[in-house]
């Protein structure tokens, strides 16, 4: 298996712009959860999906951020409009729940002007 | 909420050295305890879990600890090598295997 998935892998954007990040779980694995990493806040998670439903989004920062699971292959991580303070790298992690062991994929750093 | 705690926040240490990192958390209903690696520029690597029910697991020259109790969790490495090198990070797992990570500690082993 290729393991988690993340595109792009970079993206430098100005603000205002809107940003997509995205993310293939692994195959079979039925929890996906989106993180966020920051020198002054560490890794915090954003939001969290079993069976493609979004469960827990408590950790959406703002209005400005929301995120889609259309199918258990694919899921979005959308920005708009992005600000600077989004800067930042952002992860995906898959699991199956049945198992223990969570899967990060390898990061989309983003960089608002 | 769970909180976690990582010290120290950094950690450097000669080649051979034996050393231990903490973390502690606030909320003891956890259903597993985590501790991953992280290379600069990297993601994350899963390095050892611990069940709520163990009291620790070992891998190599690692071993991790739990202690719901105290809500404390070590990570022992033994015989360090420059490679260890890296942020170690430990994260506590909720009933619904969302993580809450500590804000890490950054070691280098030196030559």
């Amino acid at each position: 298996d290729a393991g988690v998935i993340q595109s792009p892998r970079h993206e430098v954007t100005e603000m205002g712009q809107e940003v997509t990040l995205r993310c293939k779980p692994i195959s079979g694995h039925d929890y996906l959860f989106w993180y966020r990493q920051t020198m002054m806040r560490g890794l915090e998670l954003l939001i969290y999906f079993n069976n493609n439903v979004p469960i827990d989004d408590s950790g959406m920062p703002e209005d400005r951020f929301s995120a889609k699971m259309p199918n258990a292959s694919f899921s979005t991580l959308k920005i708009q409009p992005s600000e600077p303070r989004d800067s930042a790298v952002y992860f995906c992690a898959s699991i199956l729940g049945t198992q223990e062991t969570q899967y990060f994929g390898p990061g989309t750093r983003l960089l608002v002007l | 909420k769970q909180e976690v705690t990582q010290i120290p926040a950094a950690l450097s240490v000669p080649e051979g050295e034996n050393l231990v990192l903490n973390c502690s958390f606030t909320d003891s209903a956890i259903y597993n305890l985590q501790w991953f690696r992280q290379d600069p520029g990297k993601g994350l690597t899963s390095l050892l879990l611990i069940q709520s029910s163990q009291r620790e697991q070992t891998s190599g020259r690692l071993n991790a600890s739990l202690d719901k109790s105290s809500g404390r969790s070590t990570l022992y490495i033994a015989a360090s090598q420059p490679g260890d090198s890296a942020t170690y990070l430990c994260a506590s797992t909720g009933s619904a295997r969302q993580l809450t990570f500590g804000s890490g500690t950054q070691l280098t082993v030196l030559p």
